[in-house]
């Protein structure tokens, strides 16, 4: 059973447009949400987090919201560029534990 | 520049034999972690350590796999025998955590791909 669910294998956007990735949990007591970026032949790299008392956080030209009520959230990469063409892993776990469950990701073309 | 490092990359091996994988944390981490990437599930949590000491390793297949910490520079991952099913890339990942969990980030290594004939 997924906890974590990126139900979108794959997203193609043009340069200079948003980039909206989304994720599904199920686990209503996570309490603490990660967005990791990975390009390939390389180890993922934390990108943004936001902490369940939070609907949103802000990064730059990344934006992480979250809707507890649904147990979704969404990253949002305005505007989008070639160099943000990678896989993106959704992760979820509880503050105080180490466990972080990832989503299978989502991978990002940005066309010039 | 500190980072984790992962030997071997890339290792191909014959069903029946053991893989060992071995990971550098960066100094002075305390948490180390270990993830298997394969296509269907996305990044799976194998077992992770704090302070050298095992805390979870209830994502390994327990008959073939273990995972150990000989010292706080070494961790190291280890399939015998070794199945075509095991085939996917090993991530290691390691953090600084100071009593909050997850809320400090994991960084990751580069990965050793691993190929069972």
């Amino acid at each position: 059973d997924q906890q974590v669910k990126q139900n979108s294998p794959s997203l193609s956007v043009q340069e200079g447009r948003i980039s909206i990735l989304n994720c599904d949990y199920t686990n209503s007591m996570f309490d603490y949400f990660l967005w990791y970026k990975k390009y390939p032949a390389e180890g993922p790299t934390f990108l943004i987090s936001i902490s369940s008392i939070k609907d949103k956080n802000e990064d730059g030209r990344f934006t992480v919201f979250l809707n507890k009520s649904a147990k979704h959230l969404s990253l949002h990469i305005v505007p989008s560029q070639p160099g943000d063409s990678a896989v993106y892993f959704c992760a979820a776990g509880l503050t105080g534990g180490f466990k972080t469950i990832f989503g299978a990701g989502t991978r990002l073309f940005v066309k010039a | 520049d500190a980072r984790v490092t992962q030997t071997p990359r890339h290792k191909v091996t014959e069903m029946g034999q053991e893989v060992t994988m071995r990971c550098q944390p960066i100094l002075g981490h305390n948490t180390v972690f270990w993830y298997r990437q394969t296509m269907m599930q996305g990044l799976e949590l194998l077992a992770y350590f704090r302070n050298r000491a095992p805390l979870d390793d209830s994502g390994m297949p327990k008959d073939r796999f273990s995972a150990e910490m000989p010292d706080a520079t070494l961790a190291t991952l280890k399939i015998q025998p070794s199945e075509p099913r095991d085939s996917a890339v090993y991530f290691c990942a390691s953090g600084l955590v100071q009593g909050r969990g997850i809320t400090d980030t994991q960084y990751f290594g580069p990965g050793t791909r691993l190929t069972v004939l």
